[in-house]
Parts: structure tokens; sequence; C-alpha cells
């Protein structure tokens, strides 16, 4: 069964620091993964998805990265701004099924 | 274009009463996804929808949910006999085929009384 963590649980940092989320998997037999962004009382918004094929993907001032045979993915944001405070998770499609596993996410605080 | 729509957006029901969620995902996005997002946990997988297959119900928690989905668009999902721990915001997600990119409406918050 696949373990999705996500490291750190929470992050407050000033703002135009350089930032870097950590998801690892357990299982390395994956179809892709993919970053998302949840604001409070929202629901969740699509940063980026990493096919297994692929080691980065790039949107702006963000780039995931993954790293199949350490079961690991990295969501890099750079310049960070207070907008960019939210919850980020990642989730993991793997192991023969279409439906993902979530982490738990990661709480970022971006403070003037 | 339009994304994942929901609704309700809140809904507040009595212990023992029965509710229907409803979600309209993506035009021609053939899979369907419902989750449960209790305060402070993660998301909970309930159950998944692709094309005309049999539905994916492996999360459903207890045979008082149930859901379906019409002519392989709109779904609902339906809680009978509501209990209080059942309060939660349920999600619904789409995308174009099993394994591509998930697309999330703005979720349903239930409250039971």
């Amino acid at each position: 069964k696949q373990e999705v963590t996500q490291i750190p649980a929470a992050l407050s940092v000033p703002e135009g620091e350089n930032l870097v989320l950590n998801c690892s998997f357990t299982d390395s037999a994956i179809y892709n993964l993919q970053w998302f962004r949840q604001d409070p009382g929202k629901g969740l918004t699509s940063l980026l998805l990493i096919q297994s094929s692929q080691r980065e993907q790039t949107s702006g001032r963000l780039n995931a990265s993954l790293d199949k045979s350490s079961g690991r993915s990295t969501l890099y944001i750079a310049a960070s701004q207070p907008g960019d405070s939210a919850t980020y998770l990642c989730a993991v499609r793997s192991g023969g099924s279409y439906i993902p596993t979530f982490g738990r996410g990661t709480s970022l605080i971006v403070h003037p | 274009g339009a994304g994942v729509s929901q609704s309700p957006s809140n809904k507040v029901t009595e212990k023992g009463k029965d509710v229907e969620l409803r979600c309209d995902p993506i035009s021609g996005h053939t899979a369907l996804y419902w989750y449960r997002q209790s305060l402070g946990q993660g998301l909970e997988f309930l159950i998944y929808f692709q094309g005309n297959s049999a539905p994916d119900k492996s999360g459903l928690p207890s045979d008082r949910f149930s859901a379906e989905r019409t002519g392989g668009s709109v779904s609902t999902l339906t809680i009978q006999r509501t209990q209080q721990e059942d309060s939660a915001v349920y999600l619904c997600a789409s995308s174009l085929v099993g394994d591509s990119e998930q697309y999330f409406g703005p979720g349903t918050r239930l409250t039971v009384t």
C-alpha cells in the first residue's frame, strides 16, 4: 500500500525566501505525482503534474522534481510571496490504481 | 472554460436526515472522484467513477453512503441517516482520463447537528 509523507508539516518564512517542500512515497512504481495548493475553506488547485517518465516540471516560480528511485518529489518555490501562503499537498498514483494517495500537506505562511 | 462545480456550497442538516450532494465535472472528463476532508485531517477517498466501468466504492465508510453518476457526467453523493461524524467538507474532482491531471471543485461543507 502506497504511503505518502510530507515534511515539514508547517513552515513560516519571510517574504523573498526560496523554499523547498518535500513529498516522500514508499512505492516507487508510480504513474504520476501531482502537486496542489489549498487555500483555507477552498478546494484544491492543481499546480504541477509530473509523469513517471519525467524528472521535473516548471510553472512560473514553481519547479517540481521527481526521483522515483529514492521515492521523493520536491516542490521548489522561488522568491516566495505572501500570496503563496496556503497548504501544499502532493498526490501519487501508483500500484495499478488511478486513485491517488494524498499526503497530509505542508502548511506554508509567508509573512511580509 | 468552466471548472468542476459542486452544490450546495454549504448544507446544515439534522442528525438522521438524508442529504444529497451534487458534482458537475468538467465537460468531457471521464473520471470522477469523491473525497471527504474532516477538520484537521487529510483527504479521504470515497468513490471513483471511470467511464462506463463499475465504480470503485472501496473508500465508502459505511452502507449509508452511496453515489451515482448519470450519463457519464453529473454525480450525486447520498448520505442516509446522517450522523454527526459525517460533518466534513466533501470534495469532488474530475480528470480527462484516469491517470491525467485532477481538477477539484470548491467542495460542499456539511454540518450535521
